[in-house]
């Protein structure tokens, strides 16, 4: 059975920086691209990045140059280190492995 | 960026009855390798996204017959044919041709 469990979110100021982390089981993280969607409270979804088998990796521009994907396939994690956080940053942060399996996801809130 | 427009972006559906929600991209989603790269997501109220619908119109393990996808190039519609109470939730067409992948809106089906 797929398993995707995000951890890692957390309140942190502007500025600031995380890193997320998405365990998998059931499969492993190298054979299939890997992606963080996020959702701001109340809004829909928004695709953030995404890391393929090769290690080509895409960005949204609202991200673009402050979080990086990128995963430890001795661990089976997906990771995402944010910087510079900013207010409008806030949201849950699922993984997901292709477009099927999803986490349950991490609460992100940047505020001071 | 790929703009994907739901509509309705409210739903109120009686039980037993069917419900269609559109989804039209402001460019044509045929990939190059001859594939539509449009999926259809369900949100029930608190849990993750789960994909429903691939490729336009194939349906994922477990998913209800009464749910299905068509459309083609730019027009795309999720059907359910006979509307039940676990069917409430936010719905959401994504592309997944251009990156950036773009989600719609989303769709909130709701029971009058």
């Amino acid at each position: 059975e797929v398993q995707l469990v995000e951890s890692g979110g957390g309140l942190v100021q502007p500025g600031g920086s995380l890193r997320l982390s998405c365990a998998a089981s059931g499969f492993t993280v190298s054979s299939n691209y890997m992606s963080w969607v996020r959702q701001a409270p109340g809004k829909g979804l928004e695709w953030v990045s995404v890391i393929y088998s090769g290690d080509t990796t895409y960005y949204a521009d609202s991200v673009k140059g402050r979080f990086t994907i990128s995963r430890d396939n001795s661990k089976n994690t997906l990771f995402l280190q944010m910087n510079s956080l900013r207010a409008e940053d806030t949201a849950v942060y699922y993984c997901a492995s292709g477009t099927l399996d999803w986490g349950q996801g991490t609460l992100v809130t940047v505020s001071s | 960026d790929v703009v994907m427009t739901q509509s309705p972006l409210s739903l109120p559906v009686t039980l037993g009855q069917p419900a269609s929600i559109s989804c039209r991209s402001s460019q044509s989603l045929v990939y190059s390798d001859g594939n539509t790269y449009l999926n259809w997501f369900q949100q029930r109220p608190g849990q993750s996204p789960r994909r429903l619908i691939y490729k336009v119109s194939n349906r994922d393990s477990g998913v209800p017959d009464r749910f299905s996808g068509s459309g083609s190039g730019t027009d795309f519609t999720l059907k359910i044919s006979r509307v039940e109470a676990e069917d409430v939730g936010v719905y959401y067409c994504m592309q997944g041709t251009h990156w950036a992948w773009t989600f719609g809106q989303g769709t909130k089906v709701e029971i009058k």
